[in-house]
């Protein structure tokens, strides 16, 4: 396995559903995000971890929770979701920080 | 001052032509402005990126003018392909307190290039 590898790539769950979507990455990076990519509007940053500390929370609702157990992996914790949730979650890492950010695949959330 | 707005949303090349994106941002303090280059079904990838402190990078077919006065910069693919069909992605960052930067991303444009 290489670069940065997320599971699952497509989810489907209900509004009273708990699922996680999970994220590693291979790069030994010190740096992971949680972006949303909705269509026709820009990547959303939602959450920045630093050496498995959270640096930024971007106003994110509570029912998504991020949890960074150690450097190498990310999970984003999803609970009563909206249909407006519904959209590609990205994972991302960098080395310290920094400015280049190397994305994964995507899970392709589907709220109903 | 946070917005990257991306222009066109959508273009159409023909094969062998320029493909030209273009990107305007308020803040002045933005200091590292990069493309990403996105596939369906993937996630974006860095394709070519700038710092203020010059007007143009090239990197093979892909080019980045930025001007800085005008607070613009753009893509410029040479010699379109098809397979260079995409959505594009120009973002800018700055360093922020807690000694990180923070990538804000303009809204895309989907290229596609005809045979």
């Amino acid at each position: 396995e290489t670069g940065v590898t997320q599971t699952p790539r497509h989810l489907v769950m209900g509004m009273t559903n708990k699922k996680s979507l999970k994220c590693e990455q291979h790069l030994g990076h010190n740096a992971m995000y949680w972006y949303k990519q909705s269509a026709k509007k820009p990547l959303e940053l939602m959450f920045v971890y630093s050496l498995e500390e959270r640096v930024e929370n971007n106003s994110v609702p509570s029912r998504f929770s991020p949890e960074c157990p150690n450097s190498s992996h990310l999970f984003l914790h999803l609970h009563t979701l909206q249909p407006e949730d519904s959209a590609l979650y990205l994972c991302a890492s960098s080395q310290d920080l920094a400015t280049e950010a190397f994305f994964g695949q995507g899970t392709r959330l589907t709220v109903v | 001052q946070q917005q990257v707005k991306q222009s066109p949303q959508s273009l159409i090349v023909q094969k062998g032509g320029i493909s030209i994106i273009n990107c305007a941002y308020e803040n002045t303090a933005f200091d590292y402005f990069p493309w990403y280059q996105q596939f369906p079904g993937k996630g974006p990838a860095l394709l070519i990126a700038i710092r203020p402190d010059v007007s143009e990078k090239k990197e093979g077919r892909f080019t980045i003018s930025f001007n800085k006065s005008a607070k613009q910069f753009s893509l410029h693919i040479m010699d379109s392909q098809p397979g260079d069909s995409a959505t594009y992605f120009c973002a800018a960052s700055r360093p922020f307190s807690g000694g990180y930067n923070k990538l804000i991303f303009g809204a895309g444009t989907r290229l596609a290039v005809h045979p």
